[in-house]
């Protein structure tokens, strides 16, 4: 079957310290990736995404490449801050029409 | 960027009650809406799907007949809660696909916080 499979957390880090959130997947066919955020209170957020292998999806200093080889999405920032706290929910989608995969979430914590 | 609004985005009830939390997409057309409910460990619990002008598909495990989904126009789509009881306290969320969007590319609402007492 379809699914994600992301680190737990919570993660607790300094600012400006380099984050890595891991995200694997296994899917039938040709998934698209998602990163999402939660910021507290709040609804989620698309991050940043990528549709086919070797694609980076970038924004707000985060990255992620797709790598079908390791069937990866991990979520890299070289430098996090203390507004970077949420929590972080890595995804798949498959088809158009259907309904997305969630990983469980990554809470993260900035110290300042 | 494409907007989705959640009302109300706090409600309190009595148990026994109904509670109806409305999404509406603001600046586009969705085909399609999810819902959700998260609970307290941040784990996000897919409910339902709706389609517009047609029954919504339920997930395992939720009742239909207690989480009431209507998707009754391109622009708006309402989760009933009825016969509310404290165990349905949570933290509910919608979602909209656009019809211009790609798979996954999802707009959230805010979010509704029911506690039911």
């Amino acid at each position: 079957g379809n699914s994600v499979t992301q680190m737990e957390g919570p993660v607790t880090l300094s600012e400006e310290a380099f984050l890595t959130i891991n995200c694997t997947y296994t899917a039938t066919g040709y998934p698209s990736l998602f990163w999402y955020v939660q910021y507290p209170g709040e609804g989620l957020q698309l991050l940043l995404k990528a549709t086919k292998a070797d694609d980076k999806g970038s924004n707000k200093g985060f990255e992620a490449t797709y790598r079908k080889e390791t069937t990866s999405f991990h979520l890299e920032k070289g430098s996090v801050q203390v507004s970077d706290s949420a929590v972080y929910f890595c995804a798949l989608g498959l088809n158009r029409d259907d309904k997305i995969i969630f990983g469980k979430g990554t809470r993260l914590h900035i110290l300042p | 960027g494409a907007v989705v609004s959640q009302h109300p985005s706090r409600v309190i009830c009595k148990s026994g009650t109904s509670v109806k939390i409305e999404c509406r997409s603001l600046d586009f057309q969705a085909t399609t809406m999810f819902w959700y409910r998260q609970f307290p460990k941040q784990s996000l619990m897919l409910m339902a799907t709706s389609n517009e002008g047609s029954k919504a598909t339920y997930e395992q495990g939720v009742e239909k007949d207690k989480f009431l989904i209507n998707h009754a126009s391109l622009t708006l789509s309402t989760l009933t809660v009825t016969s509310a009881h404290p165990e349905d306290s949570s933290f509910y969320i919608c979602s909209a696909q656009s019809l211009a969007g790609g798979p996954g590319e999802l707009f959230f609402g805010e979010g509704s916080r029911l506690t039911v007492l």
